[in-house]
């Protein structure tokens, strides 16, 4: 049972473009929202994250945005650029620092 | 202000056998939480601990435990290793409210 889904499996963006990516959890429990963003042979390094009483956050080209109602959460990314090319995460966390991740998107920016 | 460090990187060995990794935190975290990481399966939680006991355990077989130790370095042994357990295994360190929840670079382990 996967309790983060995420979506698109994988996104090619042009250089300069918006890159949009959603996920969605059901347990209400959930009290931590984070992204990371993996490089290969790295391991995840976390790029944002927000708290469910927030419903958007931002941090230079990275935006979250957040819908407690629907359960959901998204990554955006403006302005995208080469260098953005990785596998994202979105994750939910539990107390107790127990986190469950979405199954990753892989973006491409294309010059 | 040194990251999380995982050993070794890369590790092989072949079916039955056991493996040990290990995981020192960033100075001042107490919480050391362990991951499988494999395409198929994403991100899987193994188990989380927090001065020296576990808090947390996610659904993996018992072949799968771990320690940590009182300065917080944290080891994750698995035994009778099987080829589905080729994978990425992840550490990540925080304080403990989950503050600075920080990656390692992951050992690389090839079951043959």
């Amino acid at each position: 049972q996967q309790q983060v889904k995420q979506s698109p499996q994988s996104l090619i963006v042009q250089k300069g473009g918006i890159s949009i990516i959603n996920c969605a959890y059901e347990n209400t429990a959930f009290d931590y929202f984070p992204w990371y963003q993996q490089f290969p042979g790295k391991g995840p390094a976390l790029l944002i994250a927000i708290r469910p009483d927030v419903s958007e956050k931002k941090e230079g080209r990275f935006t979250i945005s957040f819908n407690k109602s629907a359960k959901q959460f998204s990554l955006h990314i403006m302005d995208s650029q080469p260098g953005d090319s990785a596998t994202y995460f979105c994750a939910a966390r539990v107390t107790g620092n127990q986190f469950y991740f979405g199954t990753g998107t892989s973006l491409t920016v294309i010059p | 202000k040194a990251g999380v460090t995982q050993t070794p990187r890369y590790l092989i060995k072949t079916r039955g056998q056991q493996v040990t990794l290990s995981c020192s935190p960033i100075s001042g975290h107490r919480s050391v939480s362990w991951y499988q990481q494999t395409p198929g399966q994403g991100l899987q939680f193994l188990f989380e601990y927090f001065s020296e006991t576990q808090r947390n355990k996610g659904n993996f077989p018992g072949r799968f435990s771990g320690r940590q130790f009182s300065n917080s370095r944290s080891e994750m042994n698995v035994s009778t290793l099987e080829l589905g357990d080729s994978a990425l295994y992840l550490c990540a360190s925080s304080s403990m409210d989950g503050a600075g929840y920080t990656f390692g670079s992951g050992t690389r382990l090839t079951v043959v």
